[in-house]
């Protein structure tokens, strides 16, 4: 049972390349997430899927796409990557759709820098 | 709208002395609150919760917290810590107007637990 997955683990990319961050959970759950970390700033919601065949934006979906492919994997694509978007990204997933009060089970993280 | 704050952004302790670390919260209906400890390099993991019921939250590793309505504030407690308490914690709030369960978190504290 591995929990929360990511690939890759480190990245870095040019200003201007694209890349897909893989995730994927093994727990059967529903409701799957993709936070940003940056120092001084905690973690930020960037895309939430409640289901499977639903996304919805959170605080900070600019620059960035994702996809729920089915329901244990949740990707998030950047299309065309600046240095803004240098930070660590955190897959997490939860049991249940409506996810109010569910424990978060959280990825190992992407480290990701853009030149 | 949701926010939280951790009053403090490192707290350095000595081996076996008491810690609090400090969190407030805003929000105009219920609540539920969440500590999450961050190991370096490691994802994050969930300390405690309240979602309802007794103020007095317990969780692992001797850690709890208390809910207080009034202050509206979730301050994480351990009365002795350990080397190996030495990680980043990461207060979070969630309420039943939040579709797919998402978290607020605040900006973390930085333990530093010294022999």
């Amino acid at each position: 049972n591995a929990g929360v997955t990511q690939t890759p683990k480190f990245q870095v990319l040019k200003t201007g390349q694209s890349m897909t961050l893989q995730c994927a959970q093994d727990m059967n759950h529903n409701s799957m997430y993709w936070y940003r970390q940056d120092p001084g700033m905690g973690l930020r919601l960037i895309y939430y899927s409640a289901s499977e065949g639903t996304t919805d934006k959170g605080e900070v979906p600019n620059g960035y796409n994702v996809s729920r492919l089915n329901k244990r994997e949740f990707s998030l694509r950047l299309e065309s990557a600046a240095p803004s978007q240098t930070s660590v990204y955190f897959c997490a997933s939860s049991e249940y759709t409506s996810g109010v009060g569910d424990t978060q089970y959280f990825g190992p993280g992407t480290r990701l820098t853009v030149l | 709208a949701q926010s939280v704050t951790q009053l403090d952004s490192q707290v350095p302790v000595f081996e076996e002395a008491p810690v609090e670390l400090r969190c407030n919260y805003s929000s105009s209906v219920s609540v539920y609150l969440f500590w999450y400890v961050q190991y370096p390099n490691q994802g994050l993991q969930l300390l405690l919760k309240y979602l309802s019921g007794s103020t007095l939250v317990k969780g692992i590793n001797g850690f709890e917290a208390e809910f207080n309505k009034s202050q509206t504030s979730f301050h994480l407690r351990k009365p002795s810590v350990h080397i190996s308490d030495t990680a980043e914690y990461f207060c979070a709030v969630s309420d039943q107007n939040n579709q797919g369960g998402k978290l607020i978190f605040g900006q973390g504290t930085e333990l530093s637990v010294k022999p």
